[in-house]
């Protein structure tokens, strides 16, 4: 397993137009949450899934944005008709919750979206 | 809405200094605190997770602490190295209905010269 994988890495589009970005997280993990993150912050919650469900969506994620995990394995996360203020780099990462507590969070190296 | 706040924003400390990052939450009824490096333009990478129930854990040259009842936990790198540069960023999660999502503080850019 070599990780959290995040595709594409790098997006330029034109305001306006939609964007998809994937994540493929590790594949025993049954926890796959999305984050944003603007220069100079640090990382903002958008969304969860444990296995295929979706339980928590942030303020942050207006209409515009939708998220899916087909199946409890990959993530997708859609943002339609950008706007420049979507500019940001989008971080998935997943991670093993136990029954002991730990939740340790793997991340991806991240797709960062340029929106002219 | 629960918040964490980083002290200092940035630092810089010739190599070879010893370094404290602070990291402050505003409810002390955490799960668990988590300690992340970020380079330039990439994604995060964990270095020491913190139970509740914990004080301390260790890993190499870092030393994280933590204080519920104060609200703060401390990140301590010892013997700083060049390669040490990076953005440390804390995450606190609370149990909140089951959901363990991490709050992130705005990070500590931390550059070390030689």
């Amino acid at each position: 397993d070599t990780g959290v994988s995040q595709n594409p890495r790098h997006k330029i589009t034109k305001r306006g137009q939609n964007v998809t970005f994937r994540c493929d997280p590790i594949s025993e993990h049954n926890r796959l949450y999305w984050y944003r993150q603007t220069l100079g912050q640090g990382p903002e919650f958008l969304t969860y899934f444990q296995n295929e469900a979706q339980l928590e969506k942030s303020r942050l994620l207006s209409d515009r944005f939708s998220a899916e995990r087909p199946k409890g394995s990959f993530s997708t996360l859609e943002i339609q008709r950008t706007e420049q203020g979507d500019s940001a780099m989008y971080l998935c990462a997943s991670s093993l919750v136990r029954s002991s507590g730990a939740n340790v969070l793997t991340f991806g190296a991240g797709s960062r979206l340029t929106v002219l | 809405k629960q918040e964490v706040t980083q002290i200092p924003a940035a630092l810089s400390v010739p190599e070879g200094e010893n370094l404290v990052l602070n990291c402050s939450f505003t409810d002390s009824a955490i799960y668990n605190l988590q300690w992340f490096r970020q380079d330039p333009g990439k994604g995060l990478t964990s270095l020491l997770l913190i139970q509740s129930s914990q004080r301390e854990q260790t890993s190499g040259r870092l030393n994280a602490s933590l204080d519920k009842s104060s609200g703060r936990s401390t990140l301590y790198i010892a013997a700083s190295q060049p390669g040490d540069s990076a953005t440390y960023l804390c995450a606190v999660s609370y149990a909140s209905g089951g959901s363990y999502i991490p709050t992130f503080g705005r990070g500590t850019s931390l550059i070390v010269h030689p």
